[in-house]
This record gives structure tokens, sequence and C-alpha cells, in this order.
């Protein structure tokens, strides 16, 4: 079954510490994207990518870093300079980016601070 | 500044009636519109979505209505079951190559048996 699959589902993190969430995805979408959720909140973007080896920022990317070496896969970084990294992550994916295609989520991972 | 507002955080109705969901926007660009629904822990699910060339799309027990003078959508379910109750995100995009989707806050539904 083609899909995104995100691990871990639940990760935690020590202060000073950088952790990275996987995104994997089987769809042969061209765009990824990195949601933040917060409860009370909507799904405030992180960072997106259109195409292999390039990215751009979205409304919140301080503190997190992302690459995309492959199609498949759009890892992201929480680093030590997230001072409220506690929060739902989201991946998800799009044909191509901007052409009004809906998005595929995946499970999503839960991220809290020790 | 929020595009895309959610301005009630809850809905609850009773099994078998109408949930009546609203979304303003406030991007005269947006040109495409979409529903989402989230259960807990879970990524959100793609529900409909109506392009501004329509005032209405139906799918199944889900419509959505799209009123672009007021810039105002809903999303109709008829009838409400209790598995309907989850958050609902409205999300909306302009066509453009630097186009993404801006969501809304959600609405909590919950459908009383």
């Amino acid at each position: 079954d083609g899909g995104i699959t995100q691990s871990p589902k639940y990760l935690f993190r020590k202060e000073g510490q950088n952790v990275t969430l996987s995104c994997e995805q089987n769809l042969n979408h061209d765009a990824m994207y990195w949601y933040r959720q917060d409860p009370g909140q909507g799904l405030r973007l992180i960072y997106y990518s259109q195409i292999v080896n390039d990215f751009q920022k979205g409304d919140i990317a301080e503190g997190y870093s992302v690459s995309r070496e492959k199609k498949e896969s759009f890892p992201l970084t929480v680093t030590s300079a997230q001072k409220n990294p506690t929060a739902f992550y989201l991946c998800a994916s799009s044909i191509q980016q901007g052409t009004n295609e809906k998005l595929f989520f995946g499970s999503g991972t839960q991220l809290s601070v020790l | 500044d929020q595009q895309v507002k959610q301005n009630s955080p809850s809905l609850s109705v009773q099994e078998g009636r109408i949930s009546i969901l609203n979304c303003d926007y406030t991007n005269s660009m947006f040109d495409y519109f979409l529903w989402y629904k989230k259960y807990p822990a879970e990524g959100p699910t793609f529900l409909i979505s109506i392009s501004s060339i329509k005032d209405k799309n139906e799918d199944g027990r889900f419509t959505v209505f799209l009123n672009k003078s007021a810039k105002h959508l809903s999303l109709h379910i008829v009838p409400s079951q209790p598995g309907d109750s989850a958050v609902y995100f409205c999300a909306a995009s302009a066509t453009g190559a630097n186009s993404k989707l801006t969501f809304g806050k959600g609405i909590t539904l919950s459908v009383r048996p």
C-alpha cells in the first residue's frame, strides 16, 4: 500500500539535544512538507520541499533543519535552538507543490522534552 | 495574521442531526479549499474539497458550500454519526508556484449518541 510513514511514533528529547524525525513516502510525490500541531492551534508549516535537493522555509522554521537527498525521504531535525519543541509533528506529501493538489499526511510523531 | 479562521473551537450535535462547520478566509487569492478530519494522535485525512469556480460540492453525507463574496465556506454533515467526532480543519490555497496550504485552527466536533 502506498503511503507516508513517520517514525518514531513517540520521541523524547533531553535539553540541548538534537533529534531527527523520519518521514518516508512511496507515493512518488514530488513535494513534501513538515507541519507542527500544538493544542488548540492549526497546522503550522515548518519546511517544505518541491523537489529533491531543494527545500524552503515555512512559517516557523527557526530551530529546525531538513534535508531532501532522496525523493522518498524528508527527515526533520529539531535542534537545541528550538526552545519549545514539544508538539505533534506531521509530515505530508503532494504530487506537486502549488497545483491545488491535496496533501496526504503521515500518522505523526509526538515529541516531548524530558 | 490568520488567513483562515475557524472561529468556533467546538461543536456538539445529536446523532442523526446536521453538523455545520464554518470557515472564513481573508486572502482573496485563495481559489481552492479543503476540509480535513483528524482523530487524536493520528494524521489528518482528506475529506472534501471545492474549487472557487463552484459554490457547492457533495460527497455522500458531506457537502461543502462556498460563498466567495463573503469569503466563507461551510461543511455540512448529514446525518451526523458518533464516528464523525473528530477535529475538522479548513484549509485554503492559491494557485501558483509558491502557493502553500494554509490551515485554520480546527473545530472539535462531538456527536452525541
